[in-house]
This record gives C-alpha cells, structure tokens and sequence, in this order.
C-alpha cells in the first residue's frame, strides 16, 4: 500500500523567509508524488508532480520540490514566503488511470507579515 | 490547463432534501472521476470513483443508496446526497483526470468544491 506523511500539522514562517513544508512516502515500486494547495472554500491545486528525472522540481508560483530517494521524502519549498501563500497543503502519492491519489493530512501553512 | 467544473457552489436545504452536484471537465475526457468529502480542518476522504459507463466503486463506510453517482459522458459526473440530513452536511470535492495512451500519472484536477449545509 503506498501511503504519504505530512509530520506537521501547522507551519509558520515570517514573510520573506525561506519555507519547507515536509512529506515523507512510502511505496513499493517507484514513486509519482504530487503536491497541491487548497485555499478556503476552495478546491485543490496542482503545484507540482515527481514523476522521473531530476529531483529537484519546480512548479507554480515559485514553489519546489526535492525528491530524496534515500530519505524518502519530497519536500515542499520556496525561497521567499509570501503571505498570500498562507493555506492548506497536501502531498499525495500514486495514482494513474482509475487510481485516486493518496493524500497526507495536509499541513497548514501561515506566513505572518 | 485541465479545468474542472463543478456546481452548485453552495447549497442549504431542509432535511430530507436530495441534492445533486454536477462536476464536468471543460477541457479534457475523464473516463474517471473521483467524489471526495472533506471535514473541516481535515484532509480529504474518498467516497467514490466515478467510471464512465459503468457503476460507480465506493469506498468502504460509504453509502451507495446515500450518494448516488452517474457517470453519463466522458466529461460529467454527478453525485446526488438522496433525502439529505444534517450530518450529510460537509463539503464535496470532485476531481478528474486525463486518461489516454501516454498520458499516464496526470494529476488529478479538482473542482471548486461543493458546501452543502442542512437545515
């Protein structure tokens, strides 16, 4: 069974501050790991996906991924927090064709002025 | 990108009201759509994937007479929360995926979400 892991329930940074907001995977066979954002009242979307290739991802809005093999784990980063980037996020693993993905328990993040 | 689509944004209604969410992709075939709740605070729960032509698998706990889903086309699925009570209340998401040859582990896309409140 593949399963993700999002160890922090809440994240605080100060605006202009580098962020990380972790995951950790578990999977047999090779991963595909994704990331989402969801604001309030709002759906989820997509930032993000690993699929092959480099480890290091980058998707929208200035957010990266580092997808470390050895540590299992991928990452969620930006180098300057915005407070706009305050919100719920959510790492998830798997899915392709009928498969959903699975998500972690999403981590909330608040950027404070 | 791939657009998902979904209606109402909001509804409040009387207990034992049926209510029907539509979730359409605008701008790409989903032989697939997935039907999630989401608690508040908390992450999302698979209720139900949604197979275009073919009965809907639910997930365990999940009520199939409850939470009536159709998949009539290609680009929407619907989820009808039949004789709706309080505890129904919660939020619904739908999401979709392109599938095809060479498209495998597309992200899934969501739509806006559905806060359906009971009286």
């Amino acid at each position: 069974a593949q399963s993700v892991a999002q160890p922090e329930d809440q994240v605080n940074v100060a605006e202009g501050n580098p962020l990380t907001v972790k995951c950790t995977y578990s999977v047999s066979g090779n991963p595909y790991l994704f990331w989402y954002v969801q604001y309030p009242n709002r759906g989820l979307q997509f930032l993000l996906k690993y699929i092959t290739g480099d480890n290091l991802v980058k998707g929208s809005y200035g957010f990266e991924a580092e997808f470390n093999k050895s540590q299992t784990s991928f990452h969620l980063k930006k180098p300057s927090a915005l407070v706009s980037d305050s919100a719920l996020y959510f790492c998830a693993v798997g899915g392709s064709g009928n498969t959903p993905l699975v998500f972690g328990k999403g981590t909330r993040l608040s950027v404070i002025a | 990108g791939a657009v998902v689509s979904q209606h109402p944004s909001r509804v409040i209604c009387k207990s034992g009201t049926s209510v029907k969410i539509e979730c359409r992709s605008l701008d790409f075939q989903a032989t697939t759509m997935f039907w999630y709740r989401q608690f508040p605070k908390q992450s999302l729960m698979l209720m139900a994937t949604s197979n275009e032509g073919s009965k809907a698998t639910y997930e365990q706990g999940v009520e199939k007479d409850k939470f009536l889903i159709n998949h009539a086309s290609l680009t929407l699925s619907t989820l009808t929360v039949t004789s709706a009570h309080p505890e129904d209340s919660s939020f619904y998401i739908c999401s979709a995926r392109s599938t095809g040859a060479g498209l495998s582990h597309q992200p899934q896309h969501f739509g806006d979400g559905t806060r359906l409140s009971i009286l």
